[in-house]
Formats: C-alpha cells, sequence, structure tokens
C-alpha cells in the first residue's frame, strides 16, 4: 500500500519564527489533507490539497503531486499551533475518505 | 451548522464489557468514517457508512467489532467484550459525499479506556 512520511518528527519553535513540515507519499493520490490535532486532541481540517498551493491566513500548503510530496508552511507561528499536524493520503485508486494518515510532525511553539 | 458531534467524549469500561461509541454527522453529511488512534501509532481508518450500507471495512477487526449507521439516529460504533488493547481514542469523519475529492471533517473523538 501507499506510504506518507512527514518530517520532521518533532519541531520546537520560538514565537514569531516560520516553519516547512514536509509529506512524502510512495504513489499518486487522488486526496491529501493536511489536519492539526491540538492538545485537546481535537482533528482540524487545514487544506483538501491534491495538487497546487492554497492560503489560509499564515498558514499555507503546497502540493507537488508529480513529485509526490507535499509542504505546509506555518508564519509567524503563535503559542496556538502548538499540536500534531498530519498529512492523510488515499490510497490512489480509492474516490473515497479513506485515508493513511503519515505519523505527524509534533510542534512545540514556546512563548 | 454543528460540526460531526461524538459521545461520549469519555468512556471507562471493564474488560468483558461492551463499548458503544456514537457518532453524529454534520448537517446534510451522509458518509461517515470511524479511525481509531491508538498510543504511539498514527490514526487508522476502520469502517466507511452510507446511511443503513456498510461500504468498506476493511479497516475493522475481524471479531468484536461492527458498526452501523440507520436510516435515523447517529453511526454507532460497538466493540464487544473490550480488551485493554482497545484503549485509543475513536475519531468519526463526515463528508456530504463519498470523501474522495473533498475536506473530510472529524469529531472531536472519543476517548476510550478500558481497565
Amino acid at each position: 500500500g501507499i506510504q506518507v512520511e512527514q518530517s520532521p518528527p518533532d519541531l520546537i519553535l520560538q514565537e514569531g519564527a516560520n516553519s516547512t513540515l514536509r509529506c512524502n507519499f510512495s504513489d499518486s493520490v487522488n486526496n491529501l489533507q493536511w489536519f492539526h490535532q491540538n492538545p485537546w486532541g481535537q482533528l482540524i481540517n487545514l487544506f483538501y490539497i491534491p495538487s497546487g498551493t492554497k492560503q489560509n491566513g499564515r498558514l499555507s500548503a503546497t502540493t507537488v503531486a508529480t513529485e509526490r510530496y507535499s509542504l505546509l508552511y506555518i508564519s509567524s507561528s503563535q503559542t496556538t499551533d502548538s499540536g500534531v499536524y498530519f498529512c492523510a493520503v488515499d490510497g490512489g485508486s480509492s474516490n473515497t475518505g479513506k485515508l493513511i494518515f503519515g505519523q505527524g510532525t509534533t510542534l512545540q511553539v514556546k512563548p | 451548522n454543528a460540526g460531526v458531534m461524538q459521545n461520549p467524549r469519555h468512556l471507562v469500561r471493564r474488560r468483558g464489557q461492551e463499548a458503544r461509541l456514537r457518532c453524529s454527522p454534520m448537517k446534510g453529511h451522509s458518509h461517515v468514517y470511524w479511525y481509531r488512534q491508538l498510543p504511539e501509532e498514527g490514526l487508522k481508518f476502520m469502517v466507511y457508512l452510507q446511511k443503513e450500507n456498510i461500504i468498506d471495512e476493511s479497516g475493522m477487526p475481524k471479531e468484536r467489532f461492527s458498526a452501523e449507521f440507520p436510516k435515523e439516529g447517529p453511526s454507532i460504533l460497538r466493540i464487544q467484550q473490550v480488551v485493554r488493547g482497545d484503549s485509543a481514542a475513536y475519531f468519526c469523519a463526515s463528508s456530504p459525499s463519498s470523501g474522495g475529492r473533498e475536506k473530510l471533517f472529524f469529531g472531536s473523538g472519543t476517548q476510550l479506556s478500558v481497565l
């Protein structure tokens, strides 16, 4: 099956710093999403981005489908950005919301 | 528009008891997915349901686990004769259609603890 690898596994930032999180996947995908799991465990959908670039406030994401990777950019980080960031993809042949999640990047933003 | 609602938020069971987890999808969503997050592991797909139909249960353990999404009412994930290894966070997600080309919206999860 498709493999999803995220890097780095852990990241510590000072408030105000910028960061880039990476997601590599081993096969073509129809569906790629980024999620933020906050310290209370809630999963927030950040982007649906199987290709191209999207921006939402201080967050933006780019997926280069032909090279099988996606990047999540966080600018001017805040303590509320802390948590785990997951990349999730479908199996390529699937046309459903059955997603395969990466292991996540744990981000800690210090004041 | 209320989000995906899961209850209970926390559930404690003793070994051998039954656990019932409920999920009400977002208004207008007729597709429901259950995922499980085990300690030290990522989120794993369990089952995909539409109203009154199980579409894909390839991620469900073969025994003790079942899921339903009746015509009326919430989706239910049922775990019979729970064991300590079932302790995990169980998340429900919904989408208006099959979800292959759109965002999935997750509930806040049910944390199951088996004593």
